[in-house]
């Protein structure tokens, strides 16, 4: 079975800088690979996923994030962040071909941007 | 309006009552979901189903049971709710794309 690790409980940044959120996952194979962001009082919304092919993914709201399978990682990354990407990040794992499709997620990691 | 809709949105309740969740989507998916979130906890599996001849248990399924009772139509049901079933619970469709769509959530309260 698959499994995801966010390794940062909180992070903050100063809104303009750069960030980057990591995502570590247990894997036999090439898995499928998702981001969600969840803003206070919302569900959860989709940023990007990796399926396949090129390994640098670009999502919504000018997220992006690499597949590096040498490193079983999956780090999201934004140049310049916004005060309105304040929110939690979560990200996902599923298992290609699995019954189910059934995605594990990591416990998440909250954005807090300082003005 | 929104794809995937769950209600009640709200809801507080007691130990021992029986409260169903409700979510409806308009995507046309065959495959839908049900998660529970918990601090620091991420969001667990539990249950899903295919169509609704094919219900299958999640990671978390006991004390929960689930009803299909149409494509679009996924109900969750806490047959005597406890305290520890406290949580903020989504509902989720897929295609075969192996993308999920959530739902706004539901807060429950079991006092």
């Amino acid at each position: 079975a698959q499994s995801v690790t966010q390794p940062d409980i909180h992070i903050t940044v100063s809104e303009g800088a750069s960030l980057e959120l990591r995502c570590n996952y247990s894997y036999g194979a090439t898995p499928y690979l998702f981001w969600y962001v969840q803003s206070p009082g919302q569900g959860l919304q989709l940023l990007l996923k990796y399926f396949s092919g090129d390994t640098l993914v670009q999502g919504i709201k000018g997220f992006e994030a690499e597949f590096k399978r040498s490193q079983s990682s999956f780090n999201l990354r934004k140049p310049s962040v916004h005060w309105s990407d304040a929110a939690e990040y979560f990200c996902a794992v599923g298992a290609p071909g699995e019954y189910g499709n059934k995605l594990v997620f990591g416990a998440g990691t909250i954005l807090r941007v300082k003005s | 309006d929104a794809d995937v809709t769950q209600t009640p949105r709200n809801r507080i309740t007691k130990t021992g009552k029986r409260i169903m969740l409700e979510c409806s989507q308009t995507k046309g998916h065959d495959r839908m979901y049900w998660y529970r979130q918990d601090p620091g906890l991420g969001l667990r599996l539990i249950y899903y189903s295919f169509d609704v001849k094919d219900i299958n248990k999640g990671e978390i399924s006991d004390g929960y049971s689930v009803s299909r009772q149409a494509q679009a139509k996924f109900s969750l049901s806490l047959e005597s709710a406890i305290p520890n079933q406290t949580a903020l619970y989504f509902c989720a469709t897929s295609d075969f794309s192996d993308t999920q769509y959530f739902g706004p959530g539901t807060r429950l309260t079991v006092l």
